[in-house]
């Protein structure tokens, strides 16, 4: 029971770099979420996608860009890391009707 | 658009006393309200629907549209319940968000 799995767990980055986080799940859900986890914060939608093929922008999308180009994975790319984007990235799936289920988080810090 | 709040970033209670989180949402169709539970050091996990109406770990929720409120409730909280709980809507367009969350911590 693999659920959602995000690769990697940490990484740190320096300013002007560039990474691709990738969430994958086996549960053929249709919805897939990126959201970041600040201090006083709490969850910040940055992309969703309802659809293979479909993305959208959240509250957040600025530095960021995402790709689901297969149902089954979700990539959400940082082309020029900043310090402002060091924070906990969570990845989410669900079908229409149904609870998201979360990744384990991938803990990013840019440097 | 859609937005959840959660006015107490923190609540502390003892052991056996009673518990209510707050959530309010801003929404002009007809959401779907969540309640997620993070555990230190682990992933979120869906605590409450509002749509199946159970309890789960003795918390209970209910959606009240006139007020538009969705608060969450314990009436004995236990010390394992210490955790940050999360509010959260998905509109028609499937876009979820949350709130920012609230730090629960049950004393002994």
């Amino acid at each position: 029971n693999a659920g959602v799995t995000q690769t990697p767990k940490f990484r740190v980055l320096k300013t002007g770099q560039s990474m691709t986080l990738l969430c994958a799940q086996d549960m053929n859900h249709e919805y897939m979420y990126w959201y970041r986890q600040d201090p006083g914060m709490g969850l910040r939608l940055i992309h969703y996608s309802v659809g293979e093929g479909t993305t959208a922008k959240g509250e957040v999308p600025d530095g960021y860009n995402v790709s689901r180009l297969k149902k089954q994975n979700f990539l959400l790319g940082l082309e020029s890391a900043a310090p402002s984007q060091t924070s906990v990235y969570f990845c989410a799936s669900s079908w229409g009707q149904g609870s998201a289920f979360f990744g384990q988080g991938t803990r990013l810090t840019v440097v | 658009a859609q937005r959840v709040t959660q006015p107490e970033k923190l609540l502390s209670v003892f052991k056996g006393a009673p518990v209510e989180l707050k959530c309010n949402y801003s929404y002009s169709g007809s959401p779907e309200l969540f309640w997620y539970v993070q555990y230190s050091r682990q992933r979120l996990q869906l605590l409450l629907r509002h749509i199946s109406r159970e309890s789960i770990k003795g918390f209970t929720a209910d959606l009240n549209k006139g007020e538009t409120s969705f608060h969450l409730k314990k009436p004995f909280a236990q010390e394992e319940d210490s955790a940050m709980y999360y509010c959260a809507l998905r509109g028609s367009n499937y876009k979820l968000t949350f709130g920012k969350g609230t730090l629960l911590t049950v004393n002994p």
